[in-house]
C-alpha cells in the first residue's frame, strides 16, 4: 500500500531554533507539494516541484523557508530561524503529475514552536 | 486570492440524512476535486470533476459543477457517523500542476 511518508510526526522547538521536516513521496510520483495547515489560513500552499525541480515558492517566507528535494525519493522542509507563527500542521503530498491529478497526501508534521 | 469557500463552515446531522456542502471558487478551472480529512489525518481525494462535466457519481458521493456559477456541491447520501471529517474543494491553476484548496466544510454526523 503506497503511501507518503513524513518525520517527525510532532515536533516542539523553542523559537530560533532550526526545524527540518522530510518527506518521502510515493514510488514514482514526480511532483510534490508542501503545505502548511492552520486553524486562521486554512490550507496554504507553500512550494512544489516537478522532477525534483522548484516550479513556485511563491506562498513560502524567502527569509527563512526553504524547500529541497536532494532526490527523489526525499523533499525536506526547513524553517530557520523559527517563530512562534510557525506553529502549524505541515503536510506533503504527492501526485504523477498528470492533468487532474490526484494528490496523496501524508499524516503532517506538528510543529509547535514556543 | 483563487481560494474556494464552502458553505456551510460547520454542518451536524443525523445519521442517515443526506449532507450537502458548497463550494464556490474565482476564476476558470480544468477540473474540480473533493477531499476529507479526517480530525489529525492528511487529506484524501475522493472525487474529481472536469469542467466539461456536470455531474459525478461515486458511492454515496454525488458531485455537481456549475462553471457559470463557478460552483460546485458534494453531496453525501445516507450519512454514518465515519462521515465526520471536514471536506475541501480544490481547485487546479490554469498552466500549472497545482490546486488551491478551499476553507472547508466541518461535517459532524451523529449516531
Amino acid at each position: 500500500d503506497a503511501r507518503v511518508t513524513q518525520t517527525p510526526r510532532h515536533k516542539v522547538t523553542e523559537m530560533g531554533q532550526e526545524v527540518t521536516m522530510r518527506c518521502q513521496p510515493i514510488l514514482g510520483h514526480n511532483t510534490v507539494f508542501w503545505y502548511r495547515q492552520t486553524m486562521m489560513q486554512g490550507l496554504e500552499l507553500l512550494a512544489y516541484f516537478r522532477n525534483r525541480a522548484p516550479l513556485d515558492d511563491s506562498g513560502m517566507p524567502k527569509d527563512r523557508f526553504s524547500a529541497e528535494m536532494p532526490d527523489a525519493t526525499l523533499a525536506t522542509l526547513k524553517i530557520q530561524p523559527s517563530e512562534p507563527r510557525d506553529s502549524a500542521v505541515y503536510f506533503c503530498a504527492s501526485g504523477s503529475g498528470t492533468s487532474g491529478d490526484t494528490q496523496y497526501f501524508g499524516p503532517g508534521t506538528r510543529l509547535t514552536v514556543l | 486570492s483563487q481560494q474556494g469557500e464552502e458553505d456551510p463552515q460547520a454542518l451536524s446531522i443525523q445519521e442517515g440524512e443526506n449532507a450537502t456542502m458548497n463550494c464556490s471558487y474565482k476564476t476558470s478551472i480544468n477540473n474540480l476535486q473533493w477531499y476529507r480529512q479526517n480530525s489529525g489525518r492528511g487529506l484524501v481525494h475522493l472525487i474529481l470533476i472536469r469542467s466539461n462535466e456536470r455531474e459525478k457519481h461515486s458511492g454515496r458521493l454525488r458531485v455537481t459543477l456549475d462553471t457559470s456559477k463557478k460552483s460546485s456541491s458534494l453531496l453525501i447520501t445516507a450519512s454514518r457517523a465515519a462521515d465526520t471529517a471536514s471536506y475541501f474543494c480544490a481547485t487546479d491553476v490554469s498552466g500549472t500542476y497545482k490546486y488551491i484548496f478551499g476553507t472547508g466544510t466541518r461535517l459532524k454526523v451523529l449516531a
